[in-house]
């Protein structure tokens, strides 16, 4: 357990379906990122978030929106996804951008 | 931006030490060299981190040479369990999603 935690581990969805991806961090860290992986792909880095305010957004399509409430939690809100949007999702959390990164499992997610 | 570049694949046996080598020709003087090892479905586990010359965790050690444009992870007596992909990592400790940069990763495998 990395004290990161991502729900749901699986989510198999429409191209029409609305979803979200939550993350939770239990460390007391103030950066959280959401990253993608394709396969056999690199990491991709999608949103980074230092002290709740998104500081980066990396050239990522609209239908994709973060959401940082507070500094344990973190959202990645969906909305008429692409089939070639099927990917792991991973959030990861650090004291300060920058910082070792803690990684949560992912999200496995499948469009159709 | 400071592009990694590393091999896409190594192999070696039980007990053996394990080098693998990573080019970041572009690093920054500000840049830090961070290694992560990631397992099927799961997120990326720090490994080490360094600046340069030599640093030594419980896990592994780090190898960076006076230019700074190369590292080395070196793993002592690698087990069947260290068989994962490593992925190289050069920050610069700024919120700039365009400076995190997780390039293709070496694929490693242990054999008995």
């Amino acid at each position: 357990e990395t004290g990161v935690t991502q729900t749901p581990r699986h989510l198999v969805m429409g191209m029409t379906n609305k979803k979200s991806l939550k993350c939770e961090q239990h460390l007391g860290h103030n950066a959280m990122y959401w990253y993608k992986q394709s396969a056999k792909k690199p990491l991709e880095l999608m949103f980074v978030y230092s002290l709740e305010e998104r500081v980066e957004n990396n050239s990522v399509p609209s239908r994709f929106s973060p959401e940082c409430p507070n500094s344990s939690h973190l959202f990645l809100h969906l909305h008429t996804l692409q089939p070639e949007d099927s990917a792991l999702y991973l959030c990861a959390s650090s004291q300060d951008s920058g910082n070792e990164q803690f990684f949560g499992p992912g999200t496995r997610l499948t469009v159709l | 931006l400071a592009k990694t570049t590393q091999p896409i694949s190594m192999d070696s046996y039980e007990g053996q030490e394990v080098n693998i080598t990573c080019s970041h020709n572009n690093i920054a003087t500000n840049d830090y060299i961070t290694w992560y090892q990631q397992f099927p479905s799961q997120g990326p586990r720090f490994i080490i981190q360094g600046y340069k010359t030599k640093v030594t965790n419980e896990v592994a050690s780090l190898f960076i040479p006076a230019d700074r444009k190369s590292s080395t992870l070196s793993l002592p007596r690698v087990s069947l369990s260290d068989t994962a992909v490593y992925y190289c990592l050069v920050d610069s400790g700024y919120s700039s999603a365009s400076k995190i940069i997780f390039g293709s990763g070496t694929r490693l495998s242990i054999r008995p």
